[in-house]
């Protein structure tokens, strides 16, 4: 599964949107982007995952461009509560089904 | 709420010992996860089972085994504990499908002592 790169740390505004990249260069054709979250020591929260085309869900947006080569998880309308670490994940089609995490993006939400 | 329920929640127990996880998976999803986190090493992938027979291995020291009942609930068993031992332990279930995501269980805090 192709290695993916994230900042460590943002700060969002509350009720601002919440635009989280993520670079993952080496991506081959059959690899998806997943997005998880977690919440202080809760279990990791699914979020999105897509292809090659944008996807939206009650949850988020997911940019992916062109080349997919990168990518940007958006909470439109972010809370107190998307305080969070935010884990951007490439998985291969074949794979087994294991997810293997980074160290993610630290979301701060602040009032 | 996942639908992926981890017992028990706390678990304090004394280096050397054993202690037994259990996670019940999805109603309908085959494959169940397990996973480590403890504080320097992040979320580590530690084995998958797949309708009760083991998938694939991660991080998983030899202490450690864990196995997946006929009914589909699955135990993680670790002994000879160590203090390093001590972190939170997810587990996680999917469908049988490609491309399908895992939803987790809010995990056991194991603490040895």
């Amino acid at each position: 599964d192709a290695k993916t790169t994230q900042p460590p740390s943002m700060d969002c505004a509350e009720g601002r949107a919440a635009n989280l990249p993520c670079n993952h260069s080496t991506i081959s054709g059959n690899e998806y982007v997943y997005w998880y979250r977690q919440i202080h020591s809760q279990g990791p929260q699914y979020i999105i995952h897509g292809l090659k085309n944008n996807e939206t869900n009650e949850m988020a947006s997911l940019i992916i461009t062109e080349d997919r080569k990168s990518s940007t998880l958006i909470l439109p309308h972010a809370t107190l509560r998307d305080t969070a670490v935010y884990y951007c994940i490439v998985r291969a089609s074949s794979n087994t089904g294991k997810l293997i995490f980074g160290q993610g993006t630290t979301l701060q939400v602040k009032p | 709420d996942s639908g992926v329920t981890q017992t028990p929640k706390h678990l304090i127990t004394a280096t050397g010992q054993r202690v037994t996880l259990r996670c019940s998976p999805r109603s309908g999803d085959l494959s169940v996860y397990w996973y480590q986190q403890s504080l320097d090493q992040g979320l580590q992938f530690l084995i998958q089972y797949y309708n009760g027979e083991e998938r694939a291995k991660g991080n998983i020291l030899e202490r450690f085994s864990a196995q997946q009942f006929p009914d589909l609930h699955s135990e993680l068993n670790l002994s000879s504990l160590e203090l390093g031992d001590s972190a939170l332990y997810f587990c996680a279930s999917s469908v049988v499908a490609e491309n399908s995501p895992l939803h987790f269980g809010n995990g056991t805090r194991l603490t040895v002592t």
